[in-house]
């Protein structure tokens, strides 16, 4: 177990639907990092929150909006849904949000399907 | 060009033997980090071990270590002792230490490693 939990661990929606995502990083970690892995993208970082504020983005889509909250847990919204957004999402946590030792550890996953 | 190359798609090992797993990576970054995860057919991902652009010693944890050829470019993963648990896909990664990269891990395809009672 990596202390790093999230919620649902899977969803199923319909296309142009809305679903929000949720992630509590591990105790003492100030910075959050979404990941989302599919089968033909792989492992693609979406963005990432270090103590409340965005720091950086990755390939994340203008329909999807994240943001961290003052308890520092996350969330990740995903509207206007497409079948092409059927991936495992991914929530890890940091202590410093930066720097070559900085490990993230991850959470189990949100499998989302999209029909 | 990819950052990080995982040739391996597929690895059979018998239990109890050992295996390795290759990585090479691409970076002009002197400083960076080296990531392995596991990810069961369960789905989390876990981290394994980690080697530093600057570490001297190849790491190990436990059953794994790391062989790090730094002029090869290369983190090859060593697993000892195989067992049934280790089947798996395993992931490497890096983490760039500057420029627009310091912030995100990038991965390889990964390889899946059947352990073969």
């Amino acid at each position: 177990d990596s202390g790093v939990t999230q919620t649902p661990k899977h969803l199923i929606t319909a296309t142009g639907q809305r679903v929000t995502l949720r992630c509590s990083p591990r105790s003492g970690d100030l910075s959050v990092y979404w990941y989302q892995q599919s089968l033909d993208q792989g492992l693609q970082f979406l963005i990432q929150y270090y103590n409340g504020e965005e720091r950086a983005k990755g390939n994340i889509l203008e329909r999807f909006s994240a943001q961290q909250f003052p308890d520092l847990h996350s969330e990740l919204n995903l509207s206007s849904l497409e079948l092409g957004d059927s991936a495992l999402y991914f929530c890890a946590s940091s202590v410093a949000g930066e720097g070559i030792t900085d490990t993230q550890y991850f959470g189990p996953g949100t499998r989302l399907t999209v029909l | 060009a990819q950052k990080i190359t995982q040739t391996q798609p597929g690895m059979f090992v018998q239990e109890k033997e050992a295996v390795t797993l290759d990585c090479t990576y691409d970076t002009s970054d002197p400083s960076y980090g080296l990531f392995w995860y596991k990810q069961p057919s369960s789905g989390e991902m876990i981290f394994l071990i980690y080697q530093g652009s600057y570490d001297q010693q190849n790491a190990t944890e436990g059953r794994y270590s790391l062989n790090f050829q730094k002029a090869r470019k290369s983190a090859n993963l060593v697993i000892s002792a195989s067992q049934l648990g280790d089947s798996a896909m395993y992931f490497c990664a890096m983490r760039e230490g500057s420029g627009g990269s310091n912030y995100k891990l990038t991965f390889g395809k990964g390889t899946l490693l059947t352990v073969n009672p």
